[in-house]
This record gives C-alpha cells, structure tokens and sequence, in this order.
C-alpha cells in the first residue's frame, strides 16, 4: 500500500529565510504526488503537482518541489518565506489512476519568526 | 474562480443522531470524495463517487456512512448513528476529467457530544 512520510512535525524559519519540507513515499511505480496547504480553520489548498515530465516544478506563491525518484522523494522549498506562509503543508500521492484517493502524510507545521 | 462549498461550517450533535454534510462540488467536475481530518491527525480518506456509484472507499467507511448525489449540484455525506469517535473536520473535493487533481473545500466541522 503506498504511504507518506513527512518526517518534520514542526519547521520554525526565520522569515526571509529559504525552506525545505521534506517528503518520501512508499509506491512500486511513480505516484502522482502533491503539496497541499492547511492555514487555521482554513480548507486544504493545492499548492502544486507532479504527474510526469520536468521533475522540478512550480507552484503558487513561489514554491517549489522536485521529485528525486531515485530517493523516492517530493520535497518543497522556498527560496524566501513570508509570515504568511505558516501554516500546515501535507504532502499527498494518488496511484496514476483517474479517480482515486489521495493518501496524505502527517503533516509539517511551519512557524515563522520575525 | 469556482470553489467546493460545504454546510454547514459547524454542526453539533449528539451521539447517536443522523447528521448530514453537504457539498456542492465545482460544477463540471465529476469526481467526487469525502475526507475526514480527527483534531491533531492527518486527512484520511473516506468515499470517492463517480457516474454515480462509489468508486473507491476506506476502511473507515463502514455501514454508518453513506454517500449521495441527490441532484445535479450537490453531494452529500450521511453519518446513520454518530459516534464521539465521529467528531472531525469533514472535507469534500471535487476532480475534473482527468480526476487526478482534487480541490477541497472549506470542510464540515462536527462535534459528537
């Protein structure tokens, strides 16, 4: 069964800082994989996606991801943080298959400082 | 730009009764889904619905859920008997033809007393 391991339950950043959250994944062939973004009392937004093709793509509000196969990995970054980018991030994989669940890792609560 | 919207944002029952949650997904989509997120812990998965049966569902999604697409527009989750266990930030999302990407909405907040 596929699964999601974000290993850092907390990040705090200094703002203006860059950030990385980290994400590995447990599936036999390359997953559909996803960021998703949680501020308080808010629903989940997509951040950004990798289906196939350029392994680093780009998301809204200036993040990233790159996907390293070989370290069965999708990590997040950000060259310079806002305060308005705490919040909680999930990483989320779906099988390449129209329609199915996404399973999501634990989470990673971001904390800025000014 | 179009959005998943729930009712209620907050409902509070006791154990026992029947709730339901509603979604309206976006509207030419046709993918459907209900996560739930207990306090603390991650989105998990409940139901996913297509051409108007369900799809995929979790081992969570036992006899006491049911799912309903009662017209057109809406989609809807139904909770038989809740349970304190129950309680949880319920999502809706929503996919489009390609179904690999889901936009949530805003969620159900429920309270089982």
């Amino acid at each position: 069964a596929q699964s999601v391991t974000q290993p850092d339950i907390h990040i705090t950043v200094s703002e203006g800082a860059s950030l990385e959250l980290r994400c590995n994944y447990s599936y036999g062939a390359t997953p559909y994989l996803f960021w998703y973004v949680q501020s308080p009392g808010q629903g989940l937004q997509l951040l950004l996606k990798y289906f196939s093709g350029d392994t680093l793509v780009q998301g809204i509000k200036g993040f990233e991801a790159e996907f390293k196969r070989s370290q069965s990995s999708f990590n997040l970054r950000k060259p310079s943080v806002h305060w308005s980018d705490a919040a909680e991030y999930f990483c989320a994989v779906a099988v390449n298959q129209a329609g199915t669940a996404l399973i999501f890792g634990k989470g990673t609560t971001l904390s800025v400082s000014s | 730009e179009p959005e998943v919207t729930q009712t209620p944002s907050h409902q509070v029952t006791q154990m026992g009764q029947e709730v339901i949650l509603r979604c309206v997904p976006i509207s030419n989509h046709l993918y459907f889904y209900w996560y739930r997120q207990i306090l603390g812990q991650k989105v998990e998965f409940l139901v996913s619905f297509y051409n108007n049966e369900i799809s995929e569902k979790s081992e969570i999604f036992d006899d006491q859920f049911s799912v309903e697409r009662p017209d057109g527009s809406n989609f809807t989750l139904k909770i038989r008997s809740t349970k304190l266990e129950d309680s949880a930030m319920y999502f809706c999302a929503s996919g489009g033809l390609a179904g690999y990407e889901q936009f949530f909405g805003p969620g159900t907040r429920l309270t089982v007393l």
